[in-house]
């Protein structure tokens, strides 16, 4: 079974980049591609990029200029930074994997970063 | 790309069916059947339950079904049970740009 675990901190300063790094267990990384998707409190889900294993990403053009997704496969991990954060990227944010490029197949239960001074 | 639209809400007694509606344009929905949705308990992992508009992954109860009709998906709940209390939201995929959105997220309440 397929496991992945959200970990970095939960509390960000205004202006300084947001950094989390989902580990998978169970399974390889390679092979897939795989998402960060965030939900503001009290607001829906937001796709906000993926990478492949090999490397490659694409992200959300919202979010574009802010956000890079790195894959470290040695570790079974991939990660993401998002820059010059502000009270609205308050959310819970989620890892997941992501099937022929279509549908979230295994999600982790998600960690909440708070913006704030 | 604005967001899927769900009902906040919908109820059901258990053993009954409900169905959670997921309305979206010509350039999501409509264009591909590619809608899933996805089960979440709060503080836990969201679960998939329905992939490509009406397909069950291995391992998820038959009483899950989904359709859809134009630029609307439906995901029915048949056999209602306790466990099927949670929040569900849909998903399309919407092409390049930004491939995937997400539904505003239904709340499933069992009587």
């Amino acid at each position: 079974q397929v496991q992945l675990q959200e970990s970095g901190p939960g509390l960000v300063k205004p202006s300084e980049t947001l950094s989390l790094t989902c580990t998978v267990s169970g399974g390889s990384i390679s092979g897939y591609y795989w998402s960060w998707i965030r939900q503001p409190p009290g607001k829906g889900l937001e796709w906000i990029g993926y990478i492949y294993s090999s490397g490659s990403t694409d992200y959300n053009p919202s979010l574009k200029s802010r956000v890079t997704i790195s894959v470290d496969t040695s570790k079974n991990q991939f990660s993401l930074r998002l820059s010059s954060v502000t009270a609205a990227d308050t959310a819970v944010y989620y890892c997941a994997r992501t099937r022929n490029e279509v549908y979230f197949d295994y999600w982790g239960q998600g960690t909440l970063v708070t913006v704030s001074s | 790309q604005s967001a899927l639209t769900q009902p906040a809400s919908v109820s059901g007694s258990p053993g009954q069916s409900i169905t959670v509606s997921c309305t979206g344009t010509s350039s999501d929905v409509g264009s591909y059947n590619l809608v899933s949705w996805y089960q979440h308990h709060p503080g836990k992992a969201p679960k998939f339950v329905i992939y490509e508009v009406s397909k069950r992954p291995s391992g998820v109860s038959n009483r899950f079904s989904g359709s859809k009709s134009g630029d609307t998906a439906s995901l029915t709940i048949s056999g209602l049970q306790a466990e099927d209390e949670a929040d569900y939201y849909c998903c399309s995929y919407a092409g390049s740009g930004t491939p995937y959105v997400f539904g505003t997220g239904t709340k499933v309440t069992v009587l």
